[in-house]
């Protein structure tokens, strides 16, 4: 299995413009994950899916982060409009459904630098 | 909330030397535990677990902790540091309301020297 997926590695964008980032989960897992990773507040879960539902999105920041899961194989965070303190490493994750005491296992990450 | 705090943002050891990577968890009921590693420019890794069955645990790379629910810690150790043990390792508590849930410590940068 080529583990959880996402693209881009690095985005550099300007103020203001919209950033999609983007996830691709492992094959037969149910959960997925979002986190964001700063030096100033560490490693924060922002939402997670179920089944493709979102389950719990206390962690999403502001109106202006939103996140989708279409379908089972793809999951997008969306920021617009970006900002500077936007700048970070988000993480996604997931989780298999056999079992109550699985791992999440963690996408290499994708750099955001908002200038 | 359940929360974990690590004690020491930086611990340097030598090539061979015990590594102790403290971490203390705040919870009022029964909590699960793990230990996470981040390398360089990756994402997180599993490194072990605690889920109420034998307090000392067992992970990869020859790390282990142990539960001690007196002193509310999940300590991590390992008997003798590789250079290769250099990352950054995570200490995670499950929330209230299910294991998915993770809060995360603010991490220890663990440095090796020769």
């Amino acid at each position: 299995d080529a583990g959880v997926i996402q693209s881009p590695r690095h985005e550099v964008t300007e103020m203001g413009q919209e950033v999609t980032l983007r996830c691709k989960p492992i094959s037969g897992h149910d959960y997925l994950f979002w986190y964001r990773q700063t030096m100033m507040r560490g490693l924060e879960l922002l939402i997670y899916f179920n089944n493709n539902v979102p389950i719990d999105d206390s962690g999403m920041p502001e109106d202006r982060f939103s996140a989708k899961m279409p379908n089972a194989s793809f999951s997008t965070l969306k920021i617009q409009p970006s900002e500077p303190r936007d700048s970070a490493v988000y993480f996604c994750a997931s989780q298999a459904p056999a079992g109550k005491y699985n791992e999440q296992f963690f996408g290499p990450g994708t750099r955001l630098t908002v200038l | 909330a359940q929360s974990v705090t690590q004690l020491g943002s930086h611990v340097s050891v030598s090539e061979g030397a015990l590594v102790l990577l403290r971490c203390n968890y705040s919870s009022s009921v029964p909590p699960y535990l793990f230990w996470y590693v981040q390398y360089p420019n990756q994402g997180l890794q599993l490194l072990l677990k605690y889920t109420s069955a034998a307090t000392l645990v067992k992970g990869i790379n020859g790390f282990e902790a142990e539960f001690k629910k007196s002193e509310t810690s999940f300590h991590l150790t390992k008997p003798s540091a590789h250079m290769s043990d250099a990352a950054e390792y995570f200490c995670a508590v499950s929330d209230h309301g299910g294991f998915q849930k993770l809060v995360f410590g603010t991490g220890t940068r663990l440095l090796v020297s020769p």
